[in-house]
């Protein structure tokens, strides 16, 4: 099972929206609403963002969003902030695999 | 408070073994699916293994596959990795996840996450 694509590196001025996509197959992304994201700061363990597309956890901020169209999944970040730098990885239910990851974002907040 | 402590990490030479254990407090166990992810040195996250609550769903990665064992001790509150034929390109640090989905045997989404334990495989 191959990766999902991530751009490599992402950046935006505070107060400015971004969106980072993810881009899989018919066989991951595209077949299942099973697409998570998580956010992880240098040092520090995976914190989960959103998941099945477009829920938000408890706690996670409204700036935050998921969405899905076909094979490609993204995520937004509204309202940038310094704390939002960090590094975001896609993630998605492939079916017999079961797993994949996308190869990660690094979202620099200029 | 929901916490996840991996052990066992540590060097160890090619071809070698290594069992990771995962503390799990603040919820009930025995009614999660539970999973290892792990993260090379400057690399991305890659899934590893998971195991639906009571064991019965089992899953691996094709890289690990015939080599590493997922196992749960529901009593002791304990997720395991057996890690056997132990390559170079096994370093990584593992971290524990637990499922995000309670109602679910297939590893959905991760929430949360141990704070990983690094294992070097060298000579």
């Amino acid at each position: 099972q191959s990766a999902l694509t991530q751009p490599a590196s992402v950046s935006g001025s505070p107060g400015q929206s971004i969106t980072i996509s993810c881009t899989g197959t018919s066989s991951d992304v595209g077949s299942y609403n099973l697409v998570s994201w998580y956010q992880q700061h240098p040092g520090k363990a995976p914190k989960l963002m959103i998941y099945e597309g477009s829920k938000r956890p408890s706690g996670v901020s409204n700036r935050f969003s998921g969405s899905k169209s076909g094979n490609t999944a993204s995520l937004t970040i509204s309202g940038l902030q310094a704390e939002d730098e960090a590094d975001y990885y896609c993630c998605s239910y492939a079916g017999s695999s079961p797993v994949v990851f996308g190869g990660g974002t690094k979202l620099t907040v200029l | 408070e929901v916490q996840l402590v991996e052990s066992g990490g540590g060097l160890v030479k090619p071809g070698g073994s290594l069992r990771l254990s995962c503390a799990a407090s603040g919820f009930t166990f025995s009614s999660y699916s539970m999973n290892w992810v792990r993260q090379a040195p400057g690399k991305g996250l890659e899934w590893v293994s998971s195991i639906s609550s009571s064991s019965s769903y089992i899953y691996y990665a094709d890289s690990v596959k015939g080599r590493f064992t997922i196992s749960r001790d529901n009593a002791k509150n304990s997720l395991y990795l057996q890690m056997n034929s132990l390559r170079a390109e096994d370093t990584a640090v593992y971290y524990c996840a637990r499922e995000g989905d309670q109602t679910t045997v297939i590893p959905n989404w991760f929430d949360p996450w141990g704070q990983g334990t690094l294992v070097t495989v060298s000579s």
